[in-house]
Formats: structure tokens, sequence, C-alpha cells
């Protein structure tokens, strides 16, 4: 049962221009969501994170919106750059506990 | 603070052999988590420990498959015996309560 959802394996975006990265859920309990990105033969990184009562967060380039009667939260990357080139997740804790669940990941690829 | 130290970086082992991955949280953090990540499968959690103790094993495939924490400072998750399907990279990480987690570079296991 996979309960966060990323429909887009991959995604190639013009450098400078909007990248927006999707991801779905099923457990409306989830009460906080995150992205990690992650290098080739690194480990995933913290980016930033948005918690359920608020419907968007900003950090620099990195915006997260949330849409809890969609179960949809997009992260967006403007002006992308070609550093912004890796694979990203989104995850979320279980309602009550720390196990993270993770998408399957959306693979950016920003083209200079 | 290093931040999470896994080691060793890649194993080669035949199968049939018994196969530990070592791993050192970030100091303070009370909660360490053992993820493995596969093409077919993507990041999913095996273990995860609160203040050493085990919590959630659920993720962990097989009797084959043990973790311990003996203290707060270090982890293992052994593979005894190891088989072929069990090649992937091991990811350890950690967090302090509900905050982000840190990840590890990772360990890559080959078992031919």
């Amino acid at each position: 049962d996979q309960q966060v959802k990323q429909n887009s394996p991959s995604l190639s975006v013009q450098e400078g221009r909007i990248s927006i990265l999707n991801c779905d859920y099923t457990n409306s309990m989830f009460d906080y969501f995150l992205w990690y990105k992650k290098y080739p033969a690194e480990g995933p990184t913290f980016l930033i994170s948005i918690s359920s009562i608020k419907d968007k967060n900003e950090d620099g380039r990195f915006t997260v919106f949330l849409n809890k009667s969609a179960k949809h939260l997009s992260l967006h990357i403007v002006p992308s750059q070609p550093g912004d080139s890796a694979v990203y997740f989104c995850a979320a804790p279980g309602f009550g506990n720390e196990k993270l669940t993770f998408g399957t990941g959306t693979r950016l690829t920003i083209i200079p | 603070d290093a931040g999470v130290i896994q080691s060793p970086r890649h194993e080669v082992t035949e199968m049939g052999q018994e196969v530990t991955l070592r791993c050192k949280p970030i100091s303070g953090h009370d909660y360490l988590f053992w993820y493995r990540q596969t093409m077919m499968r993507g990041l999913e959690l095996l273990i995860y420990f609160n203040n050493n103790v085990p919590i959630d094993d659920s993720g962990m495939p097989e009797d084959r498959f043990s973790a311990k924490m003996p203290n707060a400072s270090f982890s293992t998750l052994k593979i005894q015996p190891s088989e072929p399907r069990d090649s992937a990279v091991y990811f350890c990480a950690s967090s302090f309560r509900r905050s982000e987690a840190f990840f590890g570079q990772g360990t890559r296991l080959t078992v031919v």
C-alpha cells in the first residue's frame, strides 16, 4: 500500500524556469510532510517541510504547497539551477510515530 | 558534528555469508532508522529505534535480518545468511523527536 505517491518518475526543466514536483497521499492522518533531495552515491538530505495546518511554506527558491482536500502537495523550485538536478522524494511520518514513508521519487534534470 | 556515519561504504560478499552494516547517529538524536533502497521498491523503512529501543521492525523482510542498538551512538544491521536479492543500498538515518531525519551516505551491498 503506497501511502505517498510520486507519479512522475522524471522531469526535465530548462535552467531559470520553474520546476514543479508533485506528490499525492492517501492517509488523511498525516500531519506534516517533508521533501528530500538525493544526489547519486549520497544519502537523502532534508529540503523543506510543511505542517498540515498550513497550505504553503517557502524557503528561498523552494516553496511547498499543500492541498489537503485533494491530498496533494507540490514542490516549486524557481528559478531552477543546474545544481538542482537530483532525485526528489516526498515523505510523511505516521500519525503518532516517526515512521517516515517515502514516495518513489522524481528525477529532476535541469537543462543548461 | 560529522553527521550520520555508516560503514562500510561498499560491501561485496558471497551468498550465504554474514554481513554487518554499521551506523553512528548524530549525537543527541533519539531516533535511528534503517532504510533500504532498491530500484523496485524505492526507499523502504526496515526498522527504527527510539532511545535505543526497537519500536517498529515490521519492515524487516525476513528473520535473516536483525538490528541492534546497544547504545545511543551505535547501531548494526545484520543479514545472516545473505542472498543476492539483498543487494541494495542501505541507509541509516537519525533524528531528534519529530524533526527531519538526517541520512548517512549509505552502504552499497552486493551479494554475489
